[in-house]
């Protein structure tokens, strides 16, 4: 059964560095997004991107971040300079149409455990 | 915004009972999804209910919707140990008109003993 694959499953990183989490969607989807669950908290959308650009974006998704799609198959997460409060799980999804036109779900990725020192 | 808060926070179980999870929901939706999350691992989607739906039904999994009450329920019957995990209900939601994003509420975590 076809899956989106995220690496690394944990990265740690010092404050201040650039993170890139990396995602590989399902390879027929168009839409792909990026969420993040803070420990304990509830999943939080960030970004959602369709056609080689952002289709809409939350306020957690400010200038520290960035998504690209370096080439047909990756899809990526750029944090520029992470800090303590980034610290979370990433999951990366994608789907096939985008909702609510066909109603379709969205399959995510296991998530990369972020952890910022 | 629009958020699903799921009730209760936990719910403790044998195995063989049916467990029941609600979801509340603030403002009109085109649909409403559950997902499952076991402790550390990724989303796994159980089941999306359309607006215009009451009810739907998956193996062992019941959801229904009332959007009058704005409210969701997840049955899940005869349950087993492996159906131990956080269960999430999402609704749509618009930042913009460019598209749609998932609101996902808090969980309810499940745990189901032999």
């Amino acid at each position: 059964e076809p899956e989106v694959t995220q690496t690394p499953s944990h990265q740690v990183t010092q404050m201040g560095q650039e993170v890139i989490l990396r995602c590989v969607p399902i390879s027929n989807h168009l839409y792909f997004y990026w969420y993040r669950q803070i420990l304990g908290q509830k999943v939080e959308f960030l970004v959602s991107f369709y056609n080689n650009e952002i289709s809409e974006k939350s306020e957690i998704f400010d200038d520290q971040f960035s998504v690209e799609r370096p080439d047909g198959s990756n899809f990526t997460l750029k944090i520029r300079s992470t800090k303590l409060e980034d610290s979370a799980m990433y999951f990366c999804a994608s789907s096939e149409r985008h909702w609510p036109e066909l109603n379709t779900e969205a399959f995510f990725g296991q998530g990369t455990r972020l952890t910022v020192v | 915004s629009q958020q699903g808060e799921e009730d209760p926070q936990a719910l403790s179980i044998q195995e063989g009972e049916n467990a029941t999870m609600n979801c509340s929901y603030k403002t009109s939706i085109n649909n409403l999804q559950w997902y499952r999350q076991n402790s550390g691992r990724g989303l796994v989607h159980l089941i999306l209910i359309r607006s215009n739906e009451r009810e739907k039904h998956s193996g062992r999994l019941r959801v229904t919707l009332d959007t009058s009450k704005k409210s969701s329920s997840l049955l899940i019957t005869a349950s087993r140990a492996a159906d131990t995990a956080s269960y999430f209900c999402a609704t749509d939601a618009s930042y913009t008109q460019a598209g749609t994003a998932l609101i996902f509420g808090k969980g309810t975590t499940l745990s189901v003993s032999s």
